[in-house]
């Protein structure tokens, strides 16, 4: 069975920019959620979307968003870049609500602004 | 309302014992465990239930107590493969997602 796969592995984009990125998640798992990760922060929720709808989102702006379609891959959206997006972005998919169940977690995206 | 992990770093030799200790400052019915190696994704270890269960994983356990809103994960005769940084997971918003703290990074050295 296929893992979480996420792509691009790495992205390089400058101040102002947008980015998107992608994640598909285990075959018949309907539940997506997204986190960013940065050194001494640990993982910070960004969104859940669990069915095609959002069910919560994290402290973050506007600038960060996301979907999810009806295979469940999921893509999130960052707008306005700013050095501070600069993290590892990782996606976990879980067949239950994230809450409930044992999240699958895809290997990343680096994104580096610069 | 991110859970409070501690300690944020602990060296161990091979063989040693170490608690990680992870509380919130709300009720919790469930808190999730992940370990994340250098360079890969957090892989998923247990979840505990209310009720106080115990739960095990290799050579590695953890309780919860609900009343004192807070989990501890136990790794017992500590091996090299244990290194990495260890994760504790409780729900987060009003629909229950999962947030997570900020990590206790473990380190065995032989």
């Amino acid at each position: 069975k296929a893992g979480v796969t996420q792509t691009p592995r790495y992205l390089i984009k400058t101040r102002g920019q947008q980015v998107t990125l992608s994640c598909s998640p285990i075959s018949g798992h309907r539940s997506v959620s997204w986190y960013q990760q940065t050194p001494g922060q640990g993982l910070q929720f960004l969104f859940e979307y669990f069915s095609e709808t959002q069910r919560n989102k994290g402290n973050f702006p506007g600038r960060f968003s996301g979907r999810q379609f009806s295979n469940s891959r999921s893509e999130m959206n960052v707008s306005t870049l700013e050095l501070g997006d600069s993290a590892l972005y990782l996606c976990a998919s879980s067949l239950l609500q994230s809450d409930l169940g044992k999240l699958f977690f895809g290997s990343g995206t680096q994104l580096s602004v610069l | 309302q991110q859970p409070v992990q501690s300690p944020q770093a602990v060296i161990l030799r091979e063989g040693e014992d170490a608690v990680i200790n992870c509380s919130s400052s709300k009720a919790l019915y469930s808190v999730h465990w992940y370990r994340q190696k250098h360079g890969e994704a957090p892989v998923f270890l247990m979840i505990l239930l209310k009720g106080g269960e115990q739960k095990g994983h290799e050579k590695i356990s953890a309780s919860f107590n609900e009343k004192k809103q807070q989990s501890s994960l136990y790794l017992t005769a500590s091996q090299l493969s244990y290194s990495g940084t260890y994760f504790c997971g409780t729900e987060g918003g009003s629909q229950g997602n999962l947030i997570f703290g900020k990590g206790t990074k473990l380190s065995v050295k032989p």
